[in-house]
């Protein structure tokens, strides 16, 4: 099974700030990795698939990097509505797996 | 416009078995791979099972395997998840999820609300 380890845990940040988020996988996954925004009482939302590509209707704020086993997302300027968690998952292997998540909090 | 709905959630004592049902529209759902995802409360996001669009092919994580079974009906456009022999771990909001295609697919790219299921004595 591959193991996905996001960090931090939880970013604390002020609206307006870059955010960079990191998802590291304990295999290579070549660029099949996704990014989910959930808000609290909310089903996950796709931001990114293939690393790098938004998801429609995504605004470009929102961008994805990286492969093989280190993997970005950076929202260039955070806004009020992005306060949530964010998960990474493989889609390269079977049991597909998810990060633990990041929660981006208001500093 | 992509729509999941899920029902049958509920509480039920550890041992015993329910159905969950996904009822899709907006997309020809028989030419798309499902899946099941959980969260437990206050967890993260945990992959239960997965078919394919002919409803061959099942996938099963090692943490269910046995006791769930996916299946789908393509004429009614819904997935289904027996579970059986629950457990108080496997208790989470559970929700379906349609797979994407591009780049390979794998990921989620709809997802429903969510149905609670609670299994406790």
């Amino acid at each position: 099974e591959i193991v996905m380890t996001q960090s931090p845990v939880t970013l604390s940040v002020s609206p307006g700030e870059r955010v960079t988020l990191s998802c590291r996988a304990s295999q290579s996954v070549g660029t099949s990795l996704a990014w989910y925004q959930q808000k609290p009482g909310q089903a996950p939302r796709l931001l990114i698939y293939g690393a790098s590509t938004g998801a429609t209707g995504i605004p470009a704020r929102f961008s994805g990097s990286g492969s093989g086993t280190e993997f970005t997302l950076t929202i260039s300027s955070l806004q009020s509505e992005d306060f949530a968690v964010y998960y990474c998952q493989q889609c390269n292997n079977w049991p597909l797996t998810f990060g633990g998540g990041t929660k981006v909090e208001i500093k | 416009e992509v729509q999941l709905l899920e029902s049958g959630g509920g509480l039920v004592q550890p041992g015993g078995s329910l159905r969950l049902s996904c009822a899709a529209s907006g997309f020809t759902f028989s030419s798309n791979a499902m899946r099941w995802v959980r969260q437990a409360p206050g967890k993260g996001l945990e992959w239960v099972s997965a078919v394919s669009g002919s409803g061959s092919n099942p996938y099963y994580a090692d943490s269910v395997k046995g006791r769930f079974t996916i299946s789908r009906d393509n004429s009614k456009n819904t997935l289904y998840l027996q579970m059986n022999s629950l457990r108080v771990e496997d208790t989470a909001v559970y929700y379906c999820a349609k797979r994407g295609v591009e780049a390979g697919g794998g990921y989620h790219d709809h997802w429903g609300q969510g149905t609670l299921v609670t299994v406790s004595s």
